[in-house]
């Protein structure tokens, strides 16, 4: 079954609100949790890195104040996309990480789309 | 609606073949592979396109028949390198999801 779940599996905003995209860990306590976007036919794009209890650390061109990751919990971590265009409407993943090396899953993913 | 991969866990030693196989129930336009290292994020391998094609990059290869939803990894002469978790993605019209995990060991 799965371990990580994503929430809302599917999201449709309108432009300039903002949206929160929950990853939680189900049955192991995610020490560390990243977060992607993906676009059709493209590779996943690592935007964020989250340890519990810490800032996360944004990959370069990802603007830190769009998107506002929290990890507050060792089961969960959040990422919210502030004032959404249509240009944000994507796949973001998340994949979360346990201290042992056999705790690495992939959440089902979130479909966010900005009219 | 997750694909299935397999084996979940193999051990070799530096210099054997390995195999990692990724099925899925849904029609699929691509599939990607990633290893991933623990601490670290996956690191992505490669990407197979419908079509039927076979990729290759030094000694790691795939294939993807898209006839038969499957999608293969090939390792040849293992390194102590290639150590980790290698994840398979598969997109189809309407999502992305990935497997499992195949957590690979490679020892002197």
């Amino acid at each position: 079954g799965a371990v990580v779940s994503q929430h809302p599996s599917r999201v449709i905003c309108k432009s300039g609100t903002s949206v929160k995209i929950e990853c939680r860990s189900l049955d192991f306590q995610a020490t560390t949790m990243f977060w992607y976007r993906q676009f059709p036919k493209q590779s996943l794009m690592l935007m964020a890195t989250s340890n519990e209890g810490s800032k996360a650390t944004y990959e370069q061109g990802v603007e830190k104040d769009k998107f506002l990751i929290n990890h507050a919990s060792l089961t969960l971590s959040t990422l919210t996309v502030t004032s959404a265009h249509p240009e944000d409407s994507s796949f973001y993943i998340c994949s979360a990480e346990g201290a042992s090396t056999y705790e690495q899953y992939f959440g089902p993913g979130t479909r966010l789309t900005v009219t | 609606q997750q694909p299935v991969q397999s084996p979940q866990a193999v051990i070799l030693r530096e210099g054997e073949d390995a195999v990692i196989n990724c099925s899925s129930s849904k029609a699929l336009y691509s599939v990607h592979w990633y290893r991933q290292k623990h601490g670290e994020a996956p690191v992505f391998l490669m990407i197979l396109l419908k079509g039927g094609e076979q990729k290759g990059h030094e000694k790691i290869s795939a294939s993807f028949n898209e006839k038969k939803q499957q999608s293969s990894l090939y390792l040849t002469a293992s390194q102590l390198s290639y150590s980790g978790t290698y994840f398979c993605g598969t997109e189809d019209d309407n999502d992305m999801r990935f497997g499992a995990g195949t957590r690979l060991t490679v020892k002197p």
